[in-house]
């Protein structure tokens, strides 16, 4: 079964630092897609950024970037210069084609200001 | 922004009673999935359809059955509601490219 984990139930960065997500996923597959949604306080589901696995080089996005090491498994989310507004659960998730995706259980990031 | 939206936004039901929510897609995608939402659980996908009248099961499905006739709309039943089925329910739709997009959710709450 496919599984993806997300080891920090919580972080918290302050305001204009760095911040690292960890995703771990579980897969014997070659070709997925990797995505982090954010859910702010709204509870609306937002894609920050996907990674399609065939590609080497780590998706960016403005501040969020992601460190990719398919070997390892791992599918991390760097955001830069965290502002205020950055606030939310992020989930990571996985996904085979068209198929479902899978997510992880979430960290919740708090920004202190 | 994806046009998708579920119906209805909030809902108290007894116990006992069928419920339907409904979610409506102007995107024309092919796939379309119902997640509930938990705390300490993520989403966690209860049906997907591939098609007009293809559906299938995900991972926490017992209690709840879909329904697509159309390719705009995709409605989630729960026959006889319980309390364990108290939950925010999202709606999702993807395109070729495998991006999901999601409604603004439904939060049901049953006494």
């Amino acid at each position: 079964a496919q599984t993806v984990t997300q080891s920090q139930p919580e972080m918290s960065v302050q305001e204009a630092e760095t911040v690292t997500l960890s995703c771990t996923y579980d897969t014997s597959e070659s070709d997925y897609y990797l995505f982090w949604y954010k859910q702010p306080p709204s509870r609306q589901m937002i894609l920050v950024i996907r990674q399609e696995a065939y590609k080497q080089q780590n998706a960016t996005e403005n501040r969020f970037s992601v460190n990719f090491q398919k070997a390892a498994k791992s599918f991390s989310l760097k955001i830069s210069d965290s502002q205020l507004g950055d606030a939310a659960m992020y989930f990571c998730a996985y996904r085979i084609g068209n198929e479902k995706l899978t997510f992880g259980t979430g960290t919740r990031l708090t920004i202190i200001p | 922004d994806a046009g998708i939206t579920q119906s209805p936004r909030h809902k108290v039901t007894e116990t006992g009673t069928p419920v339907t929510l409904r979610c409506h897609q102007t995107e024309n995608h092919r796939y379309m999935y119902w997640y509930r939402q938990d705390p300490g659980h993520g989403l966690r996908l209860i049906h997907y359809s591939y098609g007009v009248k293809d559906t299938d099961k995900g991972e926490v499905s017992d209690g709840y059955s879909v329904s697509r006739s159309k390719t705009e709309d995709f409605l989630l039943t729960l026959e006889s509601a319980t309390s364990s089925q108290t939950s925010v329910y999202f709606c999702a739709i993807s395109d070729e490219r495998g991006e999901a997009f999601f409604g603004q959710g439904t939060r049901l709450t049953v006494v």
